[in-house]
């Protein structure tokens, strides 16, 4: 059982660059979200889904979109991006009502 | 909306100590807490949680939360850390009965030298 998986791992753009971080579950999850991990910040939600073809924007939206075309995907993406961008994003997914989220290994995105 | 309110940023403790962190959240209604720990390099993870009934609740590895209401409190406790309790400590909530939109605070980094 895979639970929560994110790809890339890894990667460095250049400001202006654009680029789609994936993440897919394997546990039939409804809702998913998308992190930013920053020093000193915690965790903000940048946007999340509540089932199949439905987003909607968290704390810090701006600069990302998302979408949500299979229920067992939520891709992140980046049209042009910025310095202020470069972060750890967490992709989490969760099932039944009242129960824990279930996060991914993180993709650790440097924008240069 | 809530908020959540983690007073200490970093913690260092030798092995064997007693470890406190403090969590403080606003909400006025009725709330879900938990704790997450992320250990480096790793995703976070699930301490342990509060949902309803009992106001002690105990997670892995020998952690507990208690929650108090009046205070509008859930601070973690652990009776003698260890040095692979070196980690960052995440508190949340999110409002029960409605949307799962966790608020994490800003963590504590827990450094515990050998």
């Amino acid at each position: 059982n895979a639970g929560v998986t994110q790809t890339p791992k890894f990667r460095v753009l250049k400001t202006g660059q654009s680029m789609t971080l994936l993440c897919a579950q394997d546990m039939n999850h409804e809702y998913m979200y998308w992190y930013r991990q920053d020093p000193g910040m915690g965790l903000r939600l940048i946007h999340y889904s509540v089932g199949e073809g439905t987003t909607a924007k968290g704390e810090v939206p701006d600069g990302y979109n998302v979408s949500r075309l299979k229920k067992q995907n939520f891709l992140l993406g980046l049209e042009s991006a910025a310095p202020s961008q470069t972060s750890v994003y967490f992709c989490a997914s969760l099932g039944q009502y009242n129960s824990p989220l279930h996060f991914g290994n993180g993709t650790r995105l440097t924008v240069t | 909306a809530q908020s959540v309110s983690q007073h200490n940023h970093h913690v260092i403790l030798s092995e064997a100590a007693s470890l406190e962190l403090g969590c403080n959240y606003s909400y006025g209604g009725t709330v879900n807490l938990f704790w997450y720990v992320q250990y480096p390099g790793q995703h976070l993870q699930l301490l342990l949680k509060y949902f309803s009934g009992d106001p002690l609740v105990k997670g892995i590895k020998g952690f507990e939360a208690e929650f108090i209401k009046s205070k509008f409190s859930f601070n973690l406790r652990k009776p003698s850390v260890q040095w692979s309790d070196t980690a960052e400590y995440f508190c949340a909530v999110n409002a029960a009965g409605g949307f799962q939109k966790l608020v994490f605070g800003t963590g504590t980094r827990l450094l515990v030298s050998p």
